[in-house]
């Protein structure tokens, strides 16, 4: 297992098309996170996966957004009817947890799939 | 939204030279943790300091937490120019499961 990754590396749509993006985490974690990231900010989050549940949602993903992680393996986002607001890199991350409620491991995080909307 | 808020934006010292970051916070945390990003790609873990530490060193890291003023500080001793990168904080509030990270400090150290 060499970390956590994510497929494509790139993806440029045109606007109003659907892409899906996918992420492999490590395979004895069982929390699997999406970051968005725009140029000069850090990660922004989107939502988090404790093995298939979906746990929590940020408000920045709107109803065009899907993610879901079957049988608590990979995870795929979805973005349907695209929009040029969302070029940005999208991250995923893996960790261990939970103790207790609270996190307390460090993410591994993949290299990331850049998206641009012309 | 955005916890962590980093300080300087940008830094650029010479190989050889220490350079320190500093973050600052809002809320009560479980623990803080560094990220490097080289550009382009993801973030890789550096270190992680618990809400009860104060101090804590890893190679070339030392990581300060003082939870009275929320604030954190890392430093890297003796930089070498592969240590070019952006450093993010991130912030494991109590109670949350997810990190909350800053804007990041844009470390450049010349050769």
């Amino acid at each position: 297992d060499t970390g956590v990754s994510q497929d494509p590396r790139h993806k440029i749509t045109k606007r109003g098309q659907n892409v899906t993006f996918r992420c492999d985490p490590i395979s004895e974690h069982n929390r699997l996170y999406w970051y968005r990231q725009t140029l000069g900010q850090g990660p922004e989050f989107l939502t988090y996966f404790q093995n298939e549940a979906q746990l929590e949602k940020s408000r920045l993903l709107s109803d065009r957004f899907s993610a879901e992680r079957p049988k608590g393996s990979f995870s795929t986002l979805e973005i349907q009817r695209t929009e040029q607001g969302d070029s940005a890199m999208y991250l995923c991350a893996s960790s261990l947890g939970p103790r207790g409620r609270s996190l307390m491991d460090g993410y591994t995080f993949g290299s990331g799939t850049r998206l641009t909307v012309v | 939204s955005q916890q962590g808020e980093e300080d300087p934006q940008a830094l650029s010292i010479q190989e050889g030279e220490n350079a320190t970051m500093n973050c600052s916070y809002k809320t009560s945390i479980n623990n803080l943790q560094w990220y490097r990003q080289n550009s382009g790609r993801g973030l890789v873990h550096l270190i992680l300091i618990r809400s009860n530490e104060r101090e804590k060193h890893s190679g070339r890291l030392r990581v300060t937490l003082d939870t009275s003023k929320k604030s954190s500080s890392l430093l890297i001793t003796a930089s070498r120019a592969a240590d070019t990168a952006s450093y993010f904080c991130a912030t494991a509030p109590s109670g949350y499961s997810t990190l909350t990270f800053g804007k990041g400090t844009m470390l450049l150290v010349s050769p």
